[in-house]
This record gives C-alpha cells, sequence and structure tokens, in this order.
C-alpha cells in the first residue's frame, strides 16, 4: 500500500525557517518524482514544488521561489522541503504527494501538516 | 499561468441523483499525445485530496465508476451518475500540461 507521511509543521515566526518532512513506502520511492502540494486557510489547493525521481530537477511556484527548497533522500525514501524567509502568506497545510506519471500529476497524497507563520 | 474555472462553484445534491461539475480552462489542454492533461481531485471532510479522474477521463484505481470525466482542449466535466452520501467534499480540476499546474477554485458538493 503507498503511504506517504509528512511531519515538521508548527508555529514560526515571520522570516523564520523550517523544514518539512515526508516519509514514503509501498512503492519504489526512487522511480517517482514528487510534490508539494498546500492549502491555506479559505483558500483552494496551490501546488509549490516539484522534483524529479532522481533529485536532479526540481521545480517551484513562483511565489516561493528563492525561498524554499526541495530535496530528497532516495536511500531513506524520504522528502523534504526547507522553508526560509516564512511569511504569514505561507500558513497553509502542506501536502506531499506522490507523482502518478510525473511530478505535475500527484496521485497519491499525506494526511498534510500545518505550518503557521504568526508572530 | 494557465488559469482554471469551475462552475458551479457550492452544489447541493441529492443522493440518488445525478451530479455534474464544469471546468474550463485559459489554454487548451491537449497534448501532442492526443491526452488531456486534466486530473481531478475530490477531498473530503478532515482527509487530504484523492485522484479521481487522470487524462481527463481515465478513473484512478479503486474509484468507483458512477464517476465519469470527459472533455478536451479547454472544456470538461465530471459528472456522478448517482451521488452518494460518502461523495460529499470539495471537487477539484487541476491541469498538468504546463508549469506550474494550476488548480481549479473548488465546487463544494454537499447533501441537500
Amino acid at each position: 500500500e503507498v503511504q506517504v507521511l509528512e511531519s515538521g509543521g508548527g508555529l514560526v515566526q515571520p522570516g523564520g525557517s523550517l523544514r518539512l518532512s515526508c516519509a514514503a513506502s509501498g512503492f519504489t520511492f526512487s522511480s517517482y518524482d514528487m510534490s508539494w502540494v498546500r492549502l491555506a486557510p479559505g483558500k483552494g489547493l496551490e501546488w509549490v514544488s516539484g522534483i524529479s525521481g532522481s533529485g536532479a530537477t526540481t521545480y517551484y511556484a513562483d511565489s516561493v521561489k528563492g525561498r524554499f527548497t526541495i530535496s530528497r533522500d532516495n536511500s531513506k525514501n524520504t522528502l523534504y522541503l526547507q522553508m526560509s524567509s516564512l511569511r504569514a502568506e505561507d500558513t497553509a497545510v502542506y501536502y506531499c504527494a506522490k507523482g502518478r506519471y510525473n511530478w505535475k500529476e500527484p496521485d497519491y497524497w499525506g494526511q498534510g501538516t500545518l505550518v503557521t507563520v504568526s508572530s | 499561468d494557465i488559469v482554471m474555472t469551475q462552475s458551479p462553484l457550492s452544489l447541493p445534491v441529492t443522493p440518488g441523483e445525478p451530479a455534474s461539475i464544469s471546468c474550463r480552462s485559459s489554454q487548451s489542454l491537449l497534448h501532442s499525445t492526443g491526452y488531456n492533461f486534466l486530473n481531478w481531485y475530490l477531498q473530503k471532510p478532515g482527509q487530504s485530496p484523492q485522484l479521481l479522474i487522470y487524462l481527463g477521463s481515465n478513473r484512478a484505481s479503486g474509484v468507483p465508476d458512477r464517476f465519469r470525466g470527459s472533455g478536451s482542449g479547454t472544456d470538461f466535466t465530471l459528472k456522478i451518475s448517482r451521488v452518494e452520501a460518502e461523495d460529499v467534499g470539495v471537487y477539484y480540476c487541476m491541469q498538468a500540461q504546463q508549469t506550474p499546474p494550476t488548480f481549479g477554485p473548488g465546487t463544494k458538493v454537499d447533501i441537500k
């Protein structure tokens, strides 16, 4: 059974940093692109970042480019999202998702981890 | 970026009756391969999103056959032949034709 499990969310002050992790199981992790998608309070889903199976290629939404870094450790079946210079508008539930064909097509999603940026 | 719109944004439904959601994109989602890179997701209350339909009309694994996706180019439809109580939640269409992938605003489906 495919499972992805996020962790690392919490309360952080504006300008602060946080690293999210996503532990994957039930599939050959290195063979699949992965992505992060967020859901802000009262808003719709927003794609944040994607990464190829090898980790060689990464993609970012303009809203997070230069502040967030996606990476993966295929030896640990784990995806990461390093977030810095956090803003109030980054407050959201962050979902890790496995790519169906590529990182642009999430199929299996985790339960999400809440990031709150507030002073 | 490709802009996705959905209608209606709110859809009260009666169990056993059909329901339909429309999704439109600002640019064609038809790829040179002949596939439309349009997915449908359902986020049930308190749960994470789940993939219902990919490539416009293909049901994901485990999705009941009462869900059907159709359309091509810029106009797409998700139809539920007979709504069940477990189908409530927010339905999103999403385009995967271009980077960045973008979602529609969501259609909230609840029971009348």
